[in-house]
């Protein structure tokens, strides 16, 4: 079953605009994580934001976290075109392991 | 990329052929994961190891199974491959930060195709 369910599936914007995307979830976590993958490479992590903090930057980054709504986003400030990827959230139920559950994924398109 | 090495990166087999494939780490991390990843389902969770000989399942054990028997090697087999294993294939490694598991470091991925 997918935790984590991103919004929108794709989205396409020009280079200098802000990009955001959504994360809902289902049960309670530990953390929850944001992914970058560029097409054809592996999964590279971007920002873990805990179940006790509420907003979390990193550069270019800004994440925010409900957990009342249990729900985060993910804002990308002035995108740039190597900005243009697939995004993932993931959670992590806090079960000691850190086995993540992924959502389907934003597909970001940041044009020149 | 952080220290960690799948192999091979593509395989073709055929249906009914057992398949190994290999998750090599030079970060002495004691997690971990294997993932696949399919069109519209995102990244789901196969097999974990939390330290040598300790295994677990996830989400999608069905037809897997695994192997740790060096902290750096973690090897998932598919013991008779079918069509619907088709995918691409991610090894994932993490560590503890304090009592807290930190974020997770991809491998290249593995795409394998059963034919």
């Amino acid at each position: 079953s997918q935790q984590g369910e991103e919004d929108p599936q794709a989205l396409s914007i020009q280079e200098g605009e802000n990009a955001t995307m959504n994360c809902s979830y289902k049960t309670s976590i530990n953390n929850l994580q944001w992914y970058r993958q560029n097409s054809g490479r592996g999964l590279v992590h971007l920002i873990l934001i805990r179940s006790n903090e509420r907003e979390k930057h990193s550069g270019r980054l800004r994440v925010t976290l409900d957990t009342s709504k249990k729900s985060s986003s993910l804002l990308i400030t002035a995108s740039r075109a190597a900005d243009t990827a697939s995004y993932f959230c993931a959670t992590d139920d806090g079960s000691g392991y850190s086995t993540l559950t992924f959502g389907k994924g934003t597909m970001l398109l940041v044009s020149p | 990329d952080a220290g960690i090495t799948q192999s091979p990166r593509h395989k073709v087999t055929e249906t009914g052929t057992p398949v190994t494939l290999r998750c090599h780490q030079t970060e002495n991390h004691r997690y971990m994961y294997w993932y696949r990843q399919d069109p519209g389902h995102g990244l789901r969770l196969i097999h974990y190891s939390y330290g040598v000989k300790d295994t677990d399942k996830g989400e999608v054990s069905d037809g897997y199974s695994v192997s740790r028997s060096k902290t750096e090697d973690f090897l998932l087999t598919l013991e008779s491959a079918t069509s619907s294993q088709t995918s691409v294939y991610f090894c994932a490694i993490s560590r503890l930060s304090g009592e807290e598991n930190t974020e997770a470091f991809f491998g290249q991925g593995t795409r394998l195709t059963v034919v």
